[in-house]
């Protein structure tokens, strides 16, 4: 189902290591997934997205893997960066039914 | 415009009072969301609009909430006799209902109800 909570969990990295945020998804209906990154005082902006017939799609510095037996979804960064401080959505949806939202994961990088 | 549209992008308000927000969607998108985020929180969905077909309200927190689309455009979110616990951002987003597109999310109004 939806978000059942609204606190933000929060993932602390160190600067230059690899952060991974994961994600429940709930519709195994659901055929496209997205990754949102949401800087503080701005609304959430799209990273990367991936479709039901992939199982891994790499941006730059951005790695999205999908499990879809497990439902699950996860967002790799590679080398952590201070810009990367955010808080980071996941998204699942299919055709034309309406967009869910994973609650968000906070993350923070550590000089 | 080209993206998501928000306005006011700041409302204070006084407790009791009717505030209304808007949201300009990008042109053509079809769906349209609004998603309340408290101070360091995550998303809560509040409603979604699809075309033509009735809105999806499952996720209003109360009556004094209601939101309008005319036109399948504009869409106006009111908040009446508002309280405290109702300062948050408000984020709107809209999106194509073509397969594997994402939604965009506009800058949001911060309501402080004081």
């Amino acid at each position: 189902g939806e978000s059942v909570g609204l606190h933000l969990p929060t993932l602390s990295v160190q600067e230059g290591d690899n952060s991974i945020i994961n994600c429940a998804y709930s519709n195994s209906a659901s055929d496209y997934f997205i990754w949102y990154k949401q800087e503080s005082g701005k609304g959430p902006q799209f990273i990367i997205d991936i479709r039901s017939n992939m199982d891994k799609r790499q941006g730059q510095r951005v790695t999205v893997l999908l499990n879809k037996t497990v439902k699950h979804l996860s967002l790799q960064i590679a080398a952590t960066q201070p810009g990367d401080s955010a808080v980071y959505f996941c998204a699942e949806g299919s055709g034309t039914y309406k967009y869910i939202f994973g609650t968000g994961t906070r993350l923070k990088v550590l000089a | 415009g080209a993206g998501v549209s928000q306005s006011p992008s700041n409302k204070v308000t006084e407790k009791g009072k009717d505030v209304e927000l808007r949201c300009d969607p990008i042109s053509g998108h079809t769906a349209l969301y609004w998603y309340r985020q408290s101070l360091g929180q995550g998303l809560e969905f509040l409603i979604y609009f699809q075309g033509n077909s009735a809105p999806d309200k499952s996720g209003l927190p109360s009556d004094r909430f209601s939101a309008e689309r005319t036109g399948g455009s504009v869409s106006t979110l009111t908040i009446q006799r508002t309280q405290q616990e109702d300062s948050a951002v408000y984020l709107c987003a809209s999106s194509s209902t073509i397969a594997g597109t994402e939604a965009f999310f506009g800058q949001g109004t911060r309501l402080t109800v004081v």
